[in-house]
């Protein structure tokens, strides 16, 4: 079975600051897709960014961009210029068919 | 439209009791899934459907049933309630499974 792992349980960053959040994933697969969901305490599940395992070149969405290392299996995240409204949880997702599997998070808190 | 929907937003139940969650998309989307997400934990999938009349297993499944009349409506069903099942539960759907999951808004669930 597919498992993710992020190590970071909390992490902190100054506004304005850069910070990168780990993912790493176990899988014998080799087509999978790879998310960065955002909970923030609405609770609505929010997508940041998403990657197909067979495209080489990392996924950038705005401030929001990925580092993926399919040998290695890992996925990072990096957030630019952070804002507090990035304040949140952050869940890195795998999915392979129907089966979709998530991280246990990395709660992220912007300072002023 | 209006995405994917989740009836009630918040319910108390006894130990034993049962209810119906229910899931409503209006986006003509084939694939839906239920989803748990304890308290500091990642989501985990309980059972999923990829059409009317067809659902299957997650991850999670015991204590849980569901039904796939319509493409629209995908509701979860808990027969006898127990204290394990307080949790947050999130429906989704996609069009396709390239695509990413649209999630509903989150019924929060205690069982006391």
């Amino acid at each position: 079975a597919q498992t993710v792992t992020q190590s970071q349980p909390e992490m902190s960053v100054q506004e304005a600051e850069t910070v990168t959040l780990s993912c790493t994933y176990d899988t014998s697969e080799s087509n999978y897709y790879l998310f960065w969901y955002k909970q923030p305490p609405s609770r609505q599940m929010i997508l940041v960014i998403r990657q197909e395992a067979y495209k080489q070149q990392n996924a950038t969405e705005n401030r929001f961009s990925v580092n993926f290392q399919k040998a290695a299996k890992s996925f990072s995240l990096k957030i630019s210029d952070s804002q507090l409204g990035d304040t949140a949880m952050y869940f890195c997702a795998f999915m392979r068919g129907n089966d979709m599997r998530f991280g246990a998070g990395t709660r992220l808190t912007v300072k002023p | 439209n209006a995405g994917v929907t989740q009836t009630p937003k918040f319910r108390i139940l006894k130990i034993g009791q049962s209810m119906t969650l229910q899931c409503t998309q209006d986006m003509n989307h084939n694939y839906m899934y239920w989803y748990r997400q304890d308290p500091g934990m990642g989501l985990k999938l309980i059972y999923y459907s990829v059409g009317a009349g067809i659902t299957d297993k997650g991850e999670v499944p015991n204590g849980y049933n569901v039904s796939r009349s319509t493409t629209e409506d995908f509701p979860l069903r808990l027969e006898l309630a127990a204290p394990s099942q307080t949790s947050v539960y999130f429906c989704a759907s996609i069009r396709t499974r390239q695509e990413t999951q649209y999630f509903g808004p989150g019924t929060r669930l205690l069982v006391l």
